[in-house]
This record gives C-alpha cells, structure tokens and sequence, in this order.
C-alpha cells in the first residue's frame, strides 16, 4: 500500500458525460500528479500540483482539467468523454518535486 | 524530447533462470532514473531510483545498475512472485519534474 488513495476504482459512463476521479496523496506529500495509461500508449503524464499550484502540464486535453485544495487532495476532471479517454487514470504523489513519486492504485474508466 | 526505450518487451523466464532487463534513454540532464513494478490492474510500485551513472541499487532478487546511456534490472534466481511489468522512467533536470515512462517489461516467470 503506497498510501495514496483513489476513488472511485471503476467507473462507467457514455460518450459526451462529464466525470470527476478524486486523489488522496500520502501524508506530508504537496506534490500530486496525474497520469493516463492506456495500453497502446503506456504511461502518459498529465498534470502537475503542487502545494495547490499547477506545475507543469503534460499532453492533457483542453476537455481534461484539475485542480488541488487546501486539503492536497486532488480532483481530475474529464469532460465531453469520447470512447478514446477509456483507460487508467493514476494519481502520485512525492514528498517535493523531483523525488520518487508514489502511485495511488488508479481508476479505470470505461466510456460506452 | 526525453525518451525512454526498453526492451524485451516481453520475457519468459523459467524459475530460478537469471536474466536482465535493459532500459535506453536519452534526456537532457538527468536528474534521476526510476524503476517500477507493476501488477495487471495496479498501480506502478516504486522499486528503486538511480542518480549517476555507476550507481547500483539491490533489493532481493533485483539489482538495477546505471550508465549514461542506460539501465538494467538484473533479476537473479527469479520466483514466479516476480512476474508482473516493469517500468523505467526519467526524470530532467531543471525542468518539469514529471516522469517520462518506457513502455515496459512484461517478466513471466514459469515455475
């Protein structure tokens, strides 16, 4: 157990719905990113937060948006879903910037 | 652009048959490099991380080493338990701090 929480673990949903994936870092961690993996493309980054700033910025959709609160935790948003956002959504978290990240167990998404 | 190649993409192992798994990069300034293991379904389990080239790190039946061109995780006597995907990742110096993943190892080990 890395000590970094998702929910939910599956969701389903249909084309053109909007969902919102929700991260808890380890305690102590301020630095919370995102990640897609699907499987022809392996893992991809996303977004970066720290301390409840946006970071850095990976390859994420203009649809795909998150953000930190006051608490760290983090939410994902993905909006206007096509068939191609179907994969797994992983949050990491990591004690400052630049250190091992720890990944949370993921949310598999399923968009019909 | 950071890039991280490894290679085999699969590899069966009978147990106990000692192997390497090689991991290729190209990034300007390193500022470290990570190995994960992952299990279907999970998420990625940090394994090790690796700074300068020379380095070695081991941990049970894994030893993952580094050069400036690349790294491998040498799995030694390996269980059935070590069957799962491994991931190399890199990290740059000065820049964003996110990692940029290779594809992975799928390691089977038949017993």
């Amino acid at each position: 157990d890395s000590g970094v929480t998702q929910t939910p673990k599956h969701l389903i949903t249909a084309t053109g719905q909007r969902v919102t994936l929700r991260c808890s870092p380890r305690s102590g961690d301020l630095s919370v990113y995102w990640y897609q993996q699907s499987l022809d493309q392996g893992l991809q980054f996303l977004i970066q937060y720290y301390n409840g700033e946006e970071r850095a910025k990976g390859n994420i959709l203009e649809r795909f948006s998150a953000q930190q609160f006051p608490d760290l935790h983090s939410e994902l948003n993905l909006s206007s879903l096509e068939l191609g956002d179907s994969a797994l959504y992983f949050c990491a978290s990591s004690v400052e910037p630049g250190t091992q990240q720890f990944f949370g167990p993921g949310t598999r998404l399923t968009v019909l | 652009e950071d890039q991280v190649t490894q290679s085999p993409e699969a590899l069966r192992l009978q147990e106990g048959e000692s192997s390497s798994l090689n991991c290729s990069y190209t990034v300007s300034g390193l500022r470290g490099l990570f190995w994960y293991r992952q299990d279907p379904g999970k998420g990625p389990e940090f394994l090790f991380t690796l700074y300068s080239a020379g380095e070695e790190k081991e941990k049970e039946r894994l030893k993952a080493t580094l050069t400036k061109k690349e790294s491998f995780l040498h799995i030694t006597a390996p269980k059935p338990e070590d069957s799962a995907t491994y991931l190399c990742a890199v990290g740059r110096q000065g820049g964003s701090e996110k990692l940029v993943f290779g594809k992975g190892t799928k390691l089977t080990v038949n017993p």
